[in-house]
């Protein structure tokens, strides 16, 4: 199994940012898919899931602003970031979910792509 | 869902060690555990309480149900110098605890 992030960088608040996250090793249209994010030296904190049926689930603080997409073809992850703030700033990891159907727990995570949201 | 973990540990190797963590309400078996080395991604330890994930020494286990859950690293190494996380996926959102530094003296 392998997870490849990018798409971070540098961004003003207020500004998008689209991040991708590429798999291989697995059958990625079987499994749920996790965005989980970190600010510099605190803890881990959820973002969002996408199940295996793209039903997509977010975490309080970033319910409308950001979008969890995945394109099966592409074996490909997405998470669109919107309305960014500064409190955004961290590593984003994409993980892959433990069972194909839940989102009990993490088996397989990226290497992590860093956001920072600064003017 | 709160999770609180102990506090830092600085311990030699060859030492048993226990690292806790207490949920604020019932999670039921729903508690796993991460490993998290300095610059690298969190890695899967133990799924569901006590499931040593694949690849994971045996020196790892887990315990717990309900409220109160532990990580046992017996013996530790010198490599497991980390940062590690409990979380429980039984109430709403995912969780996570804040962490427990181990360090190796």
């Amino acid at each position: 199994v392998q997870l490849v992030e990018s798409g971070g960088g540098l961004v003003q608040p207020g500004k998008s940012l689209k991040l991708s996250c590429s798999a291989s090793g697995f059958t990625f249209s079987t499994y749920g898919m996790h965005w989980i994010r970190q600010a510099p030296g605190k803890g881990l904190d959820w973002v969002a899931y996408i199940s295996n049926r793209n039903i997509p689930v977010y975490a309080d603080a970033v319910k409308g602003r950001f979008t969890i997409s995945s394109d099966n073809a592409k074996n490909t992850l997405y998470l669109q970031l919107n309305s960014l703030k500064s409190e955004d700033t961290a590593i984003y990891y994409c993980a892959r979910s433990g069972t194909p159907m839940g989102m009990d727990y993490f088996d397989n995570w990226g290497q992590g792509v860093m956001v920072t949201v600064s003017s | 869902t709160v999770l609180t973990q102990s506090p830092a540990l600085a311990v030699s190797p060859g030492e048993r060690i226990t690292i806790s963590c207490k949920a604020s309400e019932s999670v039921s078996t729903r508690v796993h555990w991460y490993q998290q080395k300095p610059g690298q991604q969190p890695k899967l330890l133990i799924y569901k309480a006590s499931n040593l994930a694949s690849g994971v020494p045996a020196r790892f286990s887990g315990s717990g149900s309900g409220t109160d859950f532990t990580l046992t690293i017996d013996p530790v190494e010198a490599d497991d110098t980390a940062t590690y996380f409990c979380q429980q996926s039984w109430n709403g959102p995912n969780t996570f605890g804040a962490g427990t530094n181990l360090e190796l003296k």
